[in-house]
């Protein structure tokens, strides 16, 4: 899977959009990118993904650049409760063959603190 | 519908003696991965079982094992733990397993070797 580039951490205004970065310059046509976050000592929480196309939940947004290098996350309007490790992972999508699929790879991911 | 559990929650054991880790998947997934978690080596992958037999490991020893039944529950056993062996161990399920299936974790369970 390709590597990501993430900043360690960020700061965001409570109420304001909390737009979070990731490079990934090396994906390849085939992979995906996922977005998980992590709340202190808690599991990882399922955010978002997608391959080529800008997708929206109820969550957030993710916004995949044209030539697929990069990608930022969008929490519209960040509460407390947003603090967290965010991590951006990029994976190999598609039916696999043979032996299952690898674990997801996480990095050290950005580590989001929305101040009051 | 309930989401991944895992029993127990927290663990204190001591060097040199084993444990047993459980974990329930969403009901319907067949899939359940783990994850050792620690603050030096981050989030790493242990291993992933489907229909009762491992599909897929991580770099980790021989004494770091799973199972899974059935009804796709899952446990990990650690034998002969090290004091190394401290961390949080997460278990994820999705519903096969394939790359573009969601995993989705549970709270993890804390072990604490002294």
């Amino acid at each position: 899977d390709a590597k990501t580039t993430q900043p360690p951490s960020m700061d965001c205004a409570e109420g304001r959009a909390a737009n979070l970065p990731c490079n990934h310059s090396t994906i390849s046509g085939n992979e995906y990118v996922y977005w998980y976050r992590q709340i202190h000592s808690q599991g990882p929480q399922y955010i978002i993904h997608g391959l080529k196309n800008n997708e929206t939940n109820e969550m957030a947004s993710l916004i995949i650049t044209e030539d697929r290098k990069s990608s930022t996350l969008i929490l519209p309007h960040a509460t407390l409760r947003d603090t967290a490790v965010y991590y951006c992972i990029v994976r190999v999508g598609g039916v696999y063959s043979g032996g299952g699929a690898d674990g997801l790879t996480f990095g050290k991911g950005t580590h989001l603190i929305i101040q009051p | 519908k309930a989401g991944v559990t895992q029993t127990p929650r927290y663990l204190i054991k001591t060097r040199g003696q084993q444990v047993t880790l459980s974990c329930s998947p969403i009901s319907g997934h067949r899939s359940v991965s783990w994850y050792q978690q620690t603050p030096g080596q981050g989030l790493q992958f242990l291993f992933e079982y489907f229909s009762e037999t491992q599909r897929n490991k991580g770099n980790f020893p021989g004494r770091f094992s799973g199972r899974q039944f059935s009804n796709s529950r899952s446990e990990m056993n650690v034998s002969t733990l090290e004091l190394g062996d401290s961390a949080l161990y997460l278990c994820a399920s999705s519903l096969d397993g394939g790359t573009t299936d969601t995993q989705y974790f549970g709270p993890g369970t804390r072990l604490t070797v002294l």
